[in-house]
């Protein structure tokens, strides 16, 4: 069974700019979170997606969106980047029908702003 | 949120067990208790969870105490692949469906040759 799978790896833009990263679920997964990771604040959540309808938001100001397709693949979008953008983002996929299914994570989208 | 507290870094020798502590005084009778670990340029990846008895899976084993306030994660024989942050996080069972995790700053495992 493959693994989630985020593309691209690494990307650089400038401030400013804007950009989307890509997540594919494990098959049969309806339930796609992202993760930022940076190394002063860690792993926090942004906001996850089930059936194409956004159930769960952290704390992140508005320039940060989502959307989650029919197929269960979601995109995240960032506008307006700013330098503190900078880090890794993180996907993961899960059942989502139940309190205790283990979220499967990709490898993540290293973004650096300029 | 219940709260963890694990020790920033632990280190252990090759082919030893290696026991990582998570103190939860505030667990709450709906919370599971749940272990991740990332290795180096990977995202987060699932390890075990439990609720009152002690786990077991071909990765590791949790122990957790009789009155649910601190857990143990052993790996049984280190190998220097389970040098990675382990990330010890509840989860309650109130919060149906809701996937967001909460991860505090881990353990940093680091496995001596």
């Amino acid at each position: 069974k493959a693994g989630v799978t985020q593309t691209p790896r690494y990307l650089i833009k400038t401030r400013g700019q804007q950009v989307t990263l890509s997540c594919s679920p494990i098959s049969g997964h309806r339930s796609v979170s992202w993760y930022q990771q940076t190394p002063g604040q860690g792993l926090q959540f942004l906001f996850e997606y089930f059936s194409e309808t956004q159930r769960n938001k952290g704390n992140f100001p508005g320039r940060f969106s989502g959307r989650q397709f029919s197929n269960s693949r979601s995109e995240m979008n960032v506008s307006t980047l700013e330098l503190g953008d900078s880090a890794l983002y993180l996907c993961a996929s899960s059942l989502g029908g139940s309190y205790n299914s283990p979220l499967h994570f990709g490898n993540g989208t290293r973004l650096t702003v300029t | 949120d219940a709260k963890t507290t694990q020790p920033n870094s632990m280190e252990s020798n090759e082919e030893e067990p290696v026991h990582l502590p998570c103190n939860h005084s505030t667990i709450s009778g709906t919370d599971y208790i749940h272990w991740y670990r990332q290795l180096p340029s990977q995202g987060p990846e699932y390890v075990i969870h439990g609720l009152t008895s002690n786990v077991n899976n071909r990765m590791a084993s949790l122990a957790i105490a009789e009155d649910r306030k601190s857990s143990t994660l052993i790996l049984h024989r280190a190998t220097l692949r389970d040098a990675a942050v382990y990330y010890c996080i509840l989860r309650d069972v109130r919060d149906f469906g809701n996937e967001k995790l909460t991860f505090g700053t881990g353990t940093r495992l680091t496995i001596i040759p």
